[in-house]
């Protein structure tokens, strides 16, 4: 089974800090997702890597920056929190190759860091 | 811009009913349309996928309806369980697109 691990289940910062979080997959995975989940607002792309040093902005990348130096480790980075950055952050995980449409489509997820900046 | 439009945002069934969630794209380059559900305190799960070849698939309860000229695709949960509550999300990708772009999702809850 794909595992995609988050480092904390839940974060609580103080405005202005810099805040890490970090997703590891275990399938070798060539595409690594970042999203912000917010009631009614859906899933919202902030930056994604489609292979090791290689990453492209995603619909909402201001604010965050993020890191891939390892295949199967993402880091999103908060250079400055801010409470209007309070979500869910959401990691996922892609290969590009497999037999089925689904196979090499399927974008599997971590559980999810809900990140609270007071 | 949405560019996947779902409804409805929230939806109650019954025990045993049928539940049915709709979306609606304007990109006619997608070509591969999956559902993903998310329970509570979990990340989302692929739940069922479509290419625009084909009108309809079904797997156990749950089955893609997809109509290529309206430019609609809608998920129905047969015999819906109280365990089906969830929220569940459309999306669509264009060919060799890494992205998907998702609808803003439908939380369901069925009533026992």
């Amino acid at each position: 089974d794909v595992k995609v691990t988050q480092s904390s289940r839940y974060l609580v910062k103080r405005t202005g800090e810099k805040v890490f979080l970090e997703c590891v997959q275990d399938m070798d995975h060539e595409n690594m997702f970042w999203y912000r989940q917010d009631p009614g607002l859906g899933l919202r792309l902030i930056y994604f890597s489609y292979d090791v040093k290689m990453k492209e902005k995603g619909d909402i990348p201001e604010g965050y920056s993020v890191s891939r130096e390892k295949k199967e480790r993402f880091s999103l980075i908060l250079e400055s929190a801010s409470t209007n950055q309070t979500s869910m952050y959401l990691c996922a995980s892609r290969s590009t190759s497999g037999g089925s449409i689904s196979s090499y489509n399927e974008q599997f997820f971590g559980p999810g860091t809900r990140l609270t900046v007071l | 811009q949405q560019q996947v439009k779902q409804s409805p945002q929230s939806l109650i069934v019954q025990k045993g009913g049928i539940s049915i969630i709709n979306c609606a794209y304007e990109n006619t380059a997608f070509d591969y349309f999956p559902w993903y559900q998310q329970f509570p305190g979990k990340g989302p799960a692929l739940l069922i996928a479509i290419r625009p070849d084909v009108s309809e698939k079904k797997e156990g309860r749950f089955t893609i309806s997809f109509n290529k000229s309206a430019k609609q695709f809608s998920l129905h949960i047969m015999d819906s369980q109280p365990g089906d509550s969830a929220t569940y999300f459309c999306a669509a990708k264009a060919g060799n697109n890494r992205k998907l772009i998702w609808g803003l999702g439908t939380s369901l809850a069925v009533n026992p």
